[in-house]
């Protein structure tokens, strides 16, 4: 079955550590892996494509497909980087996402 | 570029009734899903409409419906309105057959 895992409801770091936010997946077939993002007030954003393989924001993400992972990291959160994170999974041929239950980013001063 | 738009942005309902959402895809996506996201369950895949055909459905009661129109607008209608329909349900649209969804801002729903 598919399923996206975000163990984490909550990841507090200091401004200018860095961050990793766990997503796992379980998928039988070749999945699209996605990150969105959501802001205080604000609508969910894409924020990565593991497809694109770019950067956003000093964000990065790696699928590895030996431990079904897309984890993301950035080496040094802003405080502006506090938001809603959440992993997404979407079969290669259809628009049906699986979301993750999201992780919430708390940035401290 | 106008971004996805939902409405109406906040809509109360007895329960019982029935409401209807709607949701206008950015011009040019063809591709429109719809999500229900609350506090316990996250965020749900509802269905997903491409060119006017719905080409997958989560797992939702039939009391839960959509349809796409010729100029990509979407509506979703909800029947027989129950308390744990209270939500707010998202519209997204992509341009490509798959992935890299635009989100709404969504509709509110709250059933009394």
């Amino acid at each position: 079955a598919q399923r996206v895992t975000q163990p984490e409801k909550l990841l507090s770091v200091f401004k200018g550590a860095p961050v990793e936010l766990k997503c796992n997946y379980s998928y039988s077939g070749s999945p699209e892996l996605f990150w969105y993002v959501q802001y205080s007030r604000q609508r969910l954003q894409l924020l990565l494509r593991h497809i694109s393989r770019e950067s956003i924001k000093g964000f990065t993400a790696d699928l590895n497909k030996g431990e079904t992972s897309f984890h993301l990291k950035k080496p040094f959160a802003q405080e502006e980087d506090s938001a809603m994170y959440y992993c997404a999974l979407s079969g290669f041929y259809f628009n049906k996402f699986y979301f993750g239950s999201g992780t919430k980013l708390n940035v401290k001063p | 570029k106008a971004g996805v738009t939902q409405t109406p942005r906040y809509l109360i309902k007895t329960r019982g009734q029935q409401v209807t959402l709607s949701c206008s895809p950015i011009s040019g996506h063809r591709s429109v899903s719809w999500y229900q996201q609350t506090p316990g369950q996250g965020l749900q895949f509802l269905f997903e409409y491409f060119s006017e055909t719905q080409r997958n459905k989560g797992n939702f009661p039939g009391r839960f419906s959509g349809r796409q129109f010729s100029n990509s607008r979407s509506e979703m209608n909800v029947s027989t309105l129950e308390l744990g329909d209270s939500a707010l349900y998202l519209c997204a649209s992509s341009w490509r057959t798959v992935g890299g969804y635009t989100f709404g801002s969504g509709t509110r729903l709250t059933v009394v």
